[in-house]
């Protein structure tokens, strides 16, 4: 069974780091897109970007440029989103999603990250 | 940022049939497959619909998708109190960097 495991959920205070991941399996890691999506409180959702595992090819949506760094550490199958300085707008729950054929699926469980001072 | 219109809500009484639409530009819509997605609540998307009108294995027939132009249309019949969630469209944009693009979504009600 192809599954997205995410990591557990984060309480986080502005200014602080966070990385948060994603471990594929059951489906070779490195010859899907994976892609990062955000939904903030009672919000739809938002691309943020995405990553191919096997070279590392990353892109970003317009809004999430140099906001937040997409990586992948193929030897492990895991994709992972990263924040240097976080903000109170940055509270949401984040998905990712093995992108193939132009549509997401599966989708992790999701993230909830949560900035509060 | 929602480049892919959807109206806020529809609903129906059980039984029924509810249409929910997706409307896009030629560089979405118009030029590359439509996907449609189910959130139930508190929990993560699942896909619905792919390339158009293709249902995954275990989703019931009672989902259909299609497309025209640069839009698209989710048709759920039959309706139930399960299918009580809310359902996004979702595309590639041939204009954007990352590329992909969701609707606003779409919250169904069962009466």
């Amino acid at each position: 069974e192809v599954q997205l495991e995410q990591s557990g959920a984060e309480l986080k205070k502005p200014g602080e780091s966070l990385n948060i991941s994603c471990k594929g399996s059951g489906y070779t890691f490195t010859n899907h897109w994976i892609g990062w999506v955000r939904q903030m409180p009672g919000k739809g959702l938002e691309c943020m970007g995405i990553i191919y595992p096997g070279d590392s090819d990353t892109r970003y949506s317009p809004s999430f440029q140099g906001q937040v760094t997409i990586s992948a550490d193929k030897s492990i199958s895991t994709a992972y989103l990263q924040w240097s300085s976080l903000r109170a707008s940055d509270t949401a729950t984040y998905y990712c999603a093995r992108f193939i054929a132009g549509r997401l699926d599966p989708w992790g469980q999701g993230t909830l990250v949560t900035v509060s001072s | 940022q929602s480049v892919l219109t959807q109206p806020p809500s529809v609903s129906a009484a059980p039984g029924q049939k509810v249409t929910i639409s997706c409307s896009g530009n030629s560089s979405n819509i118009g030029n590359n497959y439509v996907s449609w997605y189910r959130q139930l609540p508190g929990t993560a998307p699942k896909l619905l619909i792919y390339e158009n009108n293709k249902r995954p294995s275990g989703i019931p027939d009672r989902f259909s998708g299609s497309k025209s132009g640069t839009s698209a249309t989710l048709d759920i019949t039959g309706l139930q109190t399960g299918d009580e969630a809310d359902y996004y469209c979702g595309t590639w944009d041939s204009s954007l960097s990352a590329g992909g693009v969701f609707g606003t979504g779409t919250k169904v009600a069962v009466l």
